[in-house]
């Protein structure tokens, strides 16, 4: 099946610092990727629309300078969580689609902001 | 009204119980339906994905979607501890990959050895 690529794990970072999380498709080519923030005991929240060659498209409220999303490739998108505060710790997830299928997503990453 | 409602849980069976997890929703616009299962601290796993209404069976689990009633099921039969996670259904109402696509709150499943 398909396969959805997630770095890092975790990371533990200092207060106003910016963290960039990668998401690859593996075996597909994604135009379009998604990425979610989960908080705990709640459900998946969607941020933004990941669009390949074009801008993200981000949901109501999300801050999109703080939230700075790259999708450079077919294969490739990036979140990077700039000017990180604690209240940014969360859990993110990314998600991309092949053709045929459901949502595949990444194995997350644990952001923790000190 | 959420667009997607799914009882949280938690819902405790012993093992070898068959479970029932469901989902209904609103939006008429749905078409493809998904259930995850979500280990705490991973990304969803994929489980069962259907078109429209009917049936699915795959291994242990068996998947249901009745579109009249706007009512998707997932059931689990011979459960196991290993088959303790939260339950995620999914749905969206194209098969593109640019879909979005609208998630329940999960239910929190335990299976008691």
């Amino acid at each position: 099946g398909a396969v959805v690529s997630q770095h890092p794990s975790w990371v533990i970072c200092k207060s106003g610092t910016s963290v960039k999380i990668e998401c690859r498709s593996l075996d597909f080519q994604a135009t379009t990727m998604f990425w979610y923030r989960q908080f705990p005991k709640q459900s998946l929240m969607l941020m933004a629309t990941s669009n390949e060659g074009s801008k993200a498209t981000y949901e109501q409220g999300v801050e999109k300078d703080k939230f700075l999303i790259n999708h450079a490739s077919l294969t490739l998108s990036t979140l990077t969580v700039t000017s990180a505060h604690p209240e940014d710790s969360s859990f993110y997830i990314c998600s991309a689609r092949s053709e045929g299928d459901g949502y595949t997503f990444g194995s997350g990453t644990r952001l923790t902001v000190v | 009204q959420k667009e997607v409602e799914q009882d949280p849980g938690p819902l405790s069976v012993p093992e070898g119980a068959i479970v029932s997890l469901n989902c209904t929703y609103s939006n008429s616009a749905f078409q493809y339906f998904m259930w995850y299962r979500q280990y705490s601290r991973k990304g969803p796993e994929l489980l069962m994905y259907t078109y429209s209404s009917g049936n699915k069976e795959d291994g242990r689990f068996t998947a249901q979607v009745d579109k009249s009633s706007k009512y998707i099921s997932l059931f689990i039969r011979d459960s196991q501890p290993s088959d303790s996670a939260t339950y995620l259904c999914a749905m969206s109402a194209g098969s593109g990959g640019y879909q979005k696509v609208t998630f329940g709150i999960g239910t929190k499943l335990q299976v008691i050895p």
